[in-house]
């Protein structure tokens, strides 16, 4: 079955530290693979997104993500976080032609100042 | 445009009575999904709308769930019956037309209705 396994449920960084959250994915064939985050009391927001092309993917507030098709990842990474990016990041993809979005289970990251 | 709008934002209701949500996309936005989010967990897709046509249905959606995009536009989504096992997080997105390819839209999400069965 087509599915997005985060391992990280709850990180707990220093800001400046720098972050990586790891994603696999078990789609066969084309992917396509999304990093959402959720701040608190906000709705999710897409950071970043992988079509085709360049496996190295730049997003919004500083995150990339490499897309590894050797090792089924996409993770996410920042060189240095703040506490604004206290929040819950959500690893999601999908077989490429497909409208169904499969997300993992999120990984809390917690910033302390 | 302030983005995708759910409505009722919080839900809470009895349980063995239905309850109905509505959707409303960002203009243009001809594709539309409905998605369950229960604590710990990530969204669950439940169901795909293309304009007006219902084109994908996950199995998650029992025979209690029904949803509707009659005109193309907003979105209901209607629980019969409900369980205490239906409390969750309803999300609805929308997308537009690929520009890229196929398969190269992007889902914007909306805030959700929390749906509370006692």
């Amino acid at each position: 079955a087509q599915s997005v396994s985060q391992h990280n449920h709850h990180v707990i960084l220093s800001e400046a530290a720098s972050l990586e959250l790891g994603c696999n994915y078990s789609y066969g064939g084309t992917v396509n693979l999304f990093w959402y985050v959720q701040y608190p009391g906000q709705h999710l927001q897409l950071l970043l997104k992988y079509f085709s092309g360049d496996p190295l993917v730049k997003g919004i507030k500083g995150f990339e993500a490499e897309f590894i098709k050797s090792k089924f990842s996409f993770n996410l990474r920042k060189p240095s976080v703040q506490w604004s990016d206290t929040a819950e990041y959500f690893c999601a993809g999908r077989s490429g032609g497909y409208q169904k979005v499969t997300f993992g289970t999120g990984t809390k990251l917690q910033v302390i100042p | 445009d302030t983005g995708v709008s759910q409505n009722p934002r919080h839900k809470i209701t009895k349980r063995g009575q239905n309850v109905t949500f509505r959707c409303d996309p960002i203009s243009e936005h001809n594709r539309l999904y409905w998605y369950r989010q229960t604590l710990g967990q990530g969204p669950e897709f439940l169901t795909y709308f293309q304009n007006e046509a219902q084109l994908e249905k996950s199995r998650l959606l029992s025979d209690r769930f029904s949803a509707e995009r009659p005109k193309g536009s907003f979105s209901t989504l209607e629980i019969q019956r409900t369980e205490q096992g239906d409390s969750a997080m309803y999300l609805c997105a929308s997308s537009p037309p690929p520009s890229g390819g196929r398969g190269t839209d992007t889902q914007y999400f909306g805030p959700g209705t929390r749906l509370t069965v006692l």
